[in-house]
Parts: structure tokens; sequence; C-alpha cells
């Protein structure tokens, strides 16, 4: 069976430091990959989605970035925090598009990020 | 995506059977009916999908009336555990030869709480 799994659970950052959220997969094969943030009370906003290795689209402009460096690995970034950035992460794989005709999304358990 | 509608909140007795309905009339031939559910402070966990026919898994069975224009979503013994928000969501296949990936939209939901 498929397992998702984020680290850290939860962090505290100061306002400009560095940020690495990481994201592995298990049991599966080139799957479309995402991060989502959840702020507290709101909706679900996609951040990024990978379809492969090296291949991220970003759908949002923000001071995140994303990587990709192994099928089963997804990264999010950031060089700097904002105050803005805190929120709930959420990564979340689903069958590659080319396999199914449906996009059933599974998510991981999140990490909360507070940014002081 | 369609829009779909939910009541925004719902208490069902432990051991009951809980039935949370969603509003979908302006669903498309090609559109699937996709539940989740968020308990606090967890990430998203898909519950079951369906398309025309009822559906049923080992989570929840999924009811789709017959012009599709709503549906049902049954956890047959309600647990304390079932306690969350619960999300139906309609979505557009993807097609077997896209191989993008889609953002996956929340409503506001239906606050299932499960009472002893």
């Amino acid at each position: 069976s498929q397992t998702i799994h984020q680290w850290p659970a939860t962090l505290v950052q100061p306002v400009g430091s560095p940020l690495s959220l990481e994201c592995t997969v298990e049991g599966t094969s080139n799957p479309n990959l995402y991060w989502y943030r959840q702020a507290a009370g709101r909706g679900l906003q996609l951040l990024f989605y990978s379809v492969g290795i090296g291949q991220i689209s970003s759908e949002v402009p923000q001071n995140l970035s994303a990587s990709r460096p192994q099928d089963r690995q997804f990264i999010l970034s950031s060089k700097k925090l904002l105050l803005s950035d805190s929120g709930f992460y959420l990564c979340a794989w689903s069958v590659n598009g080319r396999l199914t005709s449906t996009d059933t999304q599974y998510f991981g358990p999140g990490t909360r990020l507070t940014v002081l | 995506d369609a829009k779909t509608t939910q009541p925004p909140s719902m208490d069902c007795a432990e051991g009951r059977a809980a039935n949370l309905p969603c509003n979908h009339s302006t669903i498309s031939g090609n559109e699937y009916v996709y539940w989740y559910r968020q308990i606090h402070s967890q990430g998203p966990q898909y519950i079951i999908h369906g398309l025309k026919n009822n559906e049923t898994n080992e989570m929840a069975s999924l009811i789709i009336t017959e012009d599709r224009k709503s549906s049902t979503l049954i956890l047959p013994h309600a647990t304390l555990r079932d306690t969350a928000v619960y999300y139906c969501i309609v979505r557009v296949s993807i097609g077997i030869s896209s191989g993008s990936a889609r953002q996956l939209t929340f409503g506001s939901g239906t606050q299932l709480t499960v009472l002893p």
C-alpha cells in the first residue's frame, strides 16, 4: 500500500529564516505530487505541483519554491520566511494522469508552520 | 468543476449511521463525485468517489441519485473518531492522456459531530 510522509510535523521559525519541508511517498512510482497551504479556517491553496522529476509548476507567485530531486520526494523551500507564510502545509500525491481517468489525491499528515 | 452545497453541521449518535447529503445540481456527465474528510489538525483523508453507480468501500457508501444532482455519503456505524469536516467535491475526469495535475478545491463542508 502507498504511504505519504511529511516532516517536520510542527515548526516555529523566525521571520527571515530559511525553510525546508520534506515529503516522501512510498509504494508507488512516478506519482503527481502537490504542495498545498491551508490557512486557519480557510480552504486549500495549491502552491506547486509536479508530474515528474525536475518538473515543477507554480500556481501562485510567492517567496516559496519547490523541488523534486527524486521520483518520490518533494521539497518545499524558502530562503527568507515572511509572517504570511504561516499555515498548515500539506503534501499530496495522485496516480500519474497518463495511467488513470481520475485523479484522487492522497494527503500527508501536514506540517504546521508558525513564523514569528 | 461543478459547485456543491452541503449543510454546515450535523450530529450523529455513536453507533448509528451518519448520512451526509450533498447537492450538485449543475454536475455534468463526465464529473465524478468525491468525498474527503478532515479531522482537526490533520491532513484531508480521501473517503470514496463515484460517477453514476453507488459505491462502497471499507470506510463508507456513496449513494448517487439517478439524475446525479445529489448524493449521500453514508458512514454505517459512526464512531467518535469519525468527527470531522466532510467535503463533497465534484471534479471532471482529467483523461488518460493528460499528464497534468489539478488543484483540489474544498468548499465549506459539513462538520459532523458524533456524540457518545
